[in-house]
This record gives C-alpha cells, structure tokens and sequence, in this order.
C-alpha cells in the first residue's frame, strides 16, 4: 500500500532557530517527492520538487533532502521566522505510464514563538 | 493561490440538501482535482478532470458529483447521500495529469453541516 508518514506531528520552536521535519514513504513506482507549506485555512503552495536522481534542493531558508535508497525525505528550515508558522505536507508522486498519484503525508504543523 | 479561485469561502448544508462548491482557474491548466482534508489525515482525491468533458472517480467518490464543461470551471456538488461532509475542501489545477506537474491549490472552502 502506498503510504507517507511524516513526522513529528507538530514542533514548536522559537524564532531563528533551525528544525528538520521528516517524511518516509513507500511509494512505488516513485515519480517525485514535493513539500508543500499550508497556511490554516489556506490551500499548500509548493516549495519543493525532488526527483529520484536529486540529493538535495534549497529554496531560500529551505533545504529538502532524498534518500531514494532508504525511502526518507527531510526538509529543514534555518533561522526560522513568525510566517514559517504552517503546516508542512509531504507529497508523494507515482508515476506509471498514463497513470497519475499524489499520495499526501498527514503534515507537520510547525509553530515559531516570538 | 495560483490563479484559483474557490468560493464560497464558508459554507453550510442542511440536512438533505446538495450543495455546490465553486472552483475556477485561469491557468489554463488541463488538470484540475477535488480533495477533501479532514483533520489529523493528508489530502484525500474525490474527483480529478485531465481534459473537458471528462473527469475521473478518486479514492472517496461516494456522495460528491462534478462537471467539467469548462476548462476554466470544476464545480464540486456534495450531495445528501454523503453523510458527512463537514472537511475542508480543496481545489487544485496542473498543467496535466502527469506526476511530474506541480498541483496549484485554491484558498479551500470549509463546508458545515447545520
């Protein structure tokens, strides 16, 4: 069964502080591995796209990271601000001729104190 | 949120009663997807459209309906015959319905039964 598991739950940090979010899945066949940010009440806006060739991928205060061997993902923020309050979803895509799948993680919700 | 447009932000149903949410893009995207987020669970697809005048059942089809005469407009009815409805709805778009595509979501719509 295709599943992504992301982990913790939720994480409270306090501003400028760095914190690494996880995600394991079993997806196969694997296409690509994206993290989304959702604000609460809003839709996830894309921050990241790895592919199973790509180690590493930044964005700004984000780097995501592949083990495609081990099946892990990470995203880590450095000097973390108030606006990185969010939810962080993990999503999975498999791929397959003529066939689509995005498998979502169930998050982190992430909060930054002042 | 992309160039999608959900509305109405809030909605309530009563019981028995259909009703429709609105979704709207002006990507011109081929793709376009429905997915109900309750909390504590990742994103669950009810209904995907690669193309006009087709669309596709997703994982938990049961009590929703959609059309796609436009390739601008997705709407989303939520019939009496789902049971519980009450989640936060989401609206997403892509170039196609390849996996290598990035999904744009909408604001959401947050659906209330009375």
């Amino acid at each position: 069964k295709n599943q992504v598991e992301q982990s913790p739950q939720s994480l409270i940090i306090l501003e400028g502080k760095n914190c690494t979010l996880q995600c394991n899945y079993t997806v196969s066949p694997f296409s690509n591995l994206r993290w989304y940010k959702q604000d609460t009440g809003r839709g996830p806006v894309s921050l990241t796209i790895m592919t199973f060739s790509e180690n590493t991928k930044s964005n700004g205060r984000y780097t995501a990271t592949l083990d495609a061997d081990t099946k892990q993902s990470s995203l880590h923020i450095t000097a973390s601000q108030l606006s990185d309050s969010a939810s962080y979803i993990c999503v999975v895509s498999a791929g397959g001729s003529g066939t689509y799948k995005y498998i979502f993680g169930t998050g982190t919700r992430l909060k930054v104190l002042a | 949120d992309g160039g999608i447009t959900q509305s109405p932000k809030y909605l309530f149903r009563k019981e028995g009663q259909n009703v429709t949410l609105s979704c709207e893009q002006n990507l011109n995207h081929d793709a376009m997807y429905w997915y109900r987020q309750d909390p504590g669970q990742g994103l669950r697809l009810i209904y995907y459209s690669q193309i006009v005048n087709d669309f596709q059942k997703g994982d938990i089809a049961e009590g929703y309906s959609v059309s796609r005469e436009k390739k601008e407009s997705f709407p989303l009815t939520v019939t009496s015959a789902q049971k519980n409805p009450t989640a936060f709805y989401l609206c997403a778009s892509s170039r196609s319905a390849n996996t290598n595509e990035k999904l744009f979501f909408g604001s959401g719509t947050q659906l209330s039964v009375l």
